[in-house]
């Protein structure tokens, strides 16, 4: 592992199901984030964690869910799928403590029918 | 809702000239502005940042802070068609930890 994976790459979904985007990071970045990137609405925040075992929403929290049990790991979770959550997702990290610009994971697109 | 503007273009320059990217932002608490370059299909990139009033620059990139003006902008001398891209502009969140606020993006066509 080489800054940031995400997976799955890519996933169709039925509206209903359970999905959990994997988020694994190796460079002990305390802080972690999740946005999902929509054409024509940009990069929007759904949730963030500053350091293990803390977790805050963001913008566009509604329908998902984050924890950050240890450094490395963020997975974001949709507890019941619906088409509006069509989107891709990118995780991203920094040291955390400054602002620093992010490293992005290379992103989950994430279709639901 | 704190917002980072920017103009979605696209901006179409010819190869060698310059490319000037604008972005304001409403946040008054965001301390650092950053510039990040996404190609179709991949994720983006960090190319700048900045976080003191005035010029900063990198190779054939420069990022302009005016906090007074809530104002952010990129300057990419020598344009290659290979700067064709969706160019972000991005400010720390006064409200989420230090998140990044992103706008939408522009994007740029560099023309051979």
């Amino acid at each position: 592992i080489a800054g940031i994976t995400q997976a799955p790459t890519s996933q169709i979904l039925a509206a209903g199901r359970r999905m959990t985007l994997r988020c694994t990071q190796d460079m002990r970045h305390n802080a972690m984030y999740w946005y999902r990137q929509d054409l024509g609405l940009g990069l929007r925040l759904i949730h963030y964690s500053n350091t293990a075992g803390t977790t805050g929403k963001g913008e566009v929290p509604d329908g998902y869910s984050v924890s950050r049990a240890n450094t490395d790991d963020f997975p974001l979770t949709l507890a019941s799928a619906v088409p509006s959550q069509t989107s891709v997702y990118f995780c991203a990290s920094n040291p955390g403590g400054q602002p620093y610009g992010y490293t992005f994971g290379s992103g989950t697109r994430l279709t639901v029918v | 809702q704190k917002e980072v503007e920017q103009n979605s273009g696209p901006l179409s320059v010819p190869e060698g000239a310059i490319a000037s990217l604008n972005c304001t932002y409403s946040d008054r608490g965001s301390q650092s502005f950053f510039w990040y370059r996404q190609y179709s299909g991949k994720s983006p990139e960090l190319i700048m940042f900045i976080y003191s009033n005035g010029d900063k620059e990198d190779g054939r990139f420069t990022a302009q802070l005016n906090k007074a003006s809530q104002y952010v902008s990129l300057l990419i001398r020598d344009s290659q068609p290979s700067d064709s891209a969706t160019y972000l502009c991005a400010g720390t969140s006064s409200n989420s930890g230090y998140a990044l606020n992103f706008g939408k993006g522009t994007s740029l066509l560099v023309t051979p």
